[in-house]
């Protein structure tokens, strides 16, 4: 079956720094979404892209849809405490395929 | 805010038990997805629906798993016998088929713990 290859597995960093995670796949999607996941909840889409380029932002969230359509990317700029949390990336043709996900840590 | 609703929430039962749970899709949204989340393997997709109808129970195991949706308001999963490792977070989400993929929302899953 269709597999994500999501990374880093997990970050620590401290408040105020950027964060870049990505996602890459043997093969091609039509669509690539972000979402994060807080402890005892369901995943919440940060962002959706439909289109293979497209660069799309959500107040400090950047995600690119790669030119291949087997890749993505999400950038955190300036982050803070609450960004802690796990972040999936998933790319969907008809069903929505999910990479591990990357444990992101915000030192205060 | 429109969202998905799991019931129940939480289920700690024994090996053999039969479990079931539930899920009351978004208003208006015509697919629904079940996944389980555990440590070792992430997010699974289990089962799909578009427009009540399973396109798509591959990732189920069939010999004890089961997903149903009796009306577009209510989607079910069962699991009988359940199995210690069945133990896990189970997720239903629904999302709108129109032409492109609509991102799915997530109801806040069951954590089912089987003895």
């Amino acid at each position: 079956g269709q597999q994500l290859n999501q990374s880093p597995q997990s970050m620590f960093i401290q408040e105020g720094e950027d964060v870049s995670m990505n996602c890459t796949s043997s093969s091609i999607f039509n669509t690539w979404l972000w979402y994060k996941q807080d402890p005892g909840e369901g995943p919440v889409l940060l962002i959706a892209l439909y289109k293979a380029g497209e660069l799309t932002s959500n107040g400090r969230l950047t995600a690119q849809f790669g030119i291949t359509r087997k890749d993505s990317f999400l950038n955190i700029s300036a982050s803070i405490p609450s960004d802690v949390g796990i972040y999936f990336c998933g790319g969907s043709n008809y069903k929505l395929t999910f990479g591990k996900g990357t444990l992101l840590t915000v030192n205060p | 805010d429109a969202r998905v609703t799991q019931t129940p929430r939480h289920k700690v039962t024994e090996m053999g038990q039969e479990v079931t749970m539930r899920c009351q899709p978004i208003l208006g949204h015509n697919t629904v997805f079940w996944y389980r989340q555990t440590m070792m393997q992430g997010l699974e997709l289990l089962a799909y629906f578009r427009n009540r109808a399973p396109l798509d129970d591959s990732g189920m195991p069939k010999d004890r798993f089961s997903a149903e949706m009796p009306d577009a308001t209510l989607a079910t999963l069962k699991i009988q016998p359940s199995e210690p490792r069945d133990s896990a977070v189970y997720f239903c989400a629904s999302g709108l088929s129109a032409g492109r993929n609509s991102p799915l929302h997530f109801g806040n899953g069951t954590r089912l713990t089987v003895t």
